[in-house]
């Protein structure tokens, strides 16, 4: 894998649904895996840091998993809520220093 | 400053005009980064600084753009001769030094239309 990819692109679910988005990237040249929220009219607000394969990091009904050998992180939430409806956005830093963007999932939640 | 302020927040300019977009990071962050989003794309890297060098300026689109960085602080994006196609959000970031492990915190972002 050469770029950053997500999957799926949208997704909308009902309130109180469980779901949960892929992010892929390059598994060599490795630094940080960066995950990032960005609802409308605002600007993306950052969620995760990870850097350890393993790593498993959680902010209220939001975690993240990450899998640097294979080059994978997951992000899952749980009980989704209406105010969860944003575009969640993973990105990757090489050794480069430049932070590298998917094109994002965008969530939907119905209540 | 408490968070990341760009102005204008909206910039209208015809084709062959020149455009700057200002970015003051959050106080005491020596990274400052630049992307923009064009409609219905993904962010698109631009340029990074390290105070004021910048280590990588690989994703400017062409030379009609260009970006400084006084000291730690504002930095200015500069686009000459606009072209339809630069139309686009054009976001700033910063974070507290190059390795971003603080996470980046961006701006409200510049939406610059070309006519």
């Amino acid at each position: 894998i050469l770029n950053v990819e997500q999957s799926p692109q949208s997704l909308h679910v009902q309130e109180g649904d469980s779901t949960n988005f892929t992010c892929s990237f390059p598994s060599s040249n490795f630094y940080a895996l960066h995950w990032y929220r960005w609802e409308t009219a605002k600007s993306p607000e950052a969620l995760f840091v990870m850097t350890l394969n393993g790593d498993e990091k959680k902010k209220g009904r939001i975690s993240a998993t990450l899998n640097t050998k294979e080059g994978y992180s997951y992000l899952y939430i749980k009980g989704s809520q209406p105010e969860d409806s944003a575009t969640y956005l993973c990105a990757h830093r090489g050794n480069t220093g430049k932070l590298i963007f998917g094109q994002g999932t965008t969530l939907q939640v119905k209540p | 400053g408490a968070g990341v302020s760009q102005s204008p927040s909206n910039k209208v300019t015809e084709k062959g005009k020149d455009v700057e977009l200002r970015c003051d990071p959050i106080s005491g962050h020596t990274a400052l980064y630049w992307y923009r989003q064009r409609l219905g794309q993904g962010l698109e890297f631009l340029i990074y600084f390290q105070g004021n060098s910048a280590p990588d300026k690989s994703g400017l689109p062409s030379d009609r753009f260009s970006a400084e960085r006084t000291g730690e602080s504002v930095s200015t994006l500069t686009i000459q001769r606009t072209q339809q196609e630069d139309s686009a959000v054009y976001l700033c970031a910063s974070s507290l030094d190059s390795t971003g492990l603080d996470g980046y915190t961006f701006g409200s972002g510049t939406r610059l239309t070309v006519v």
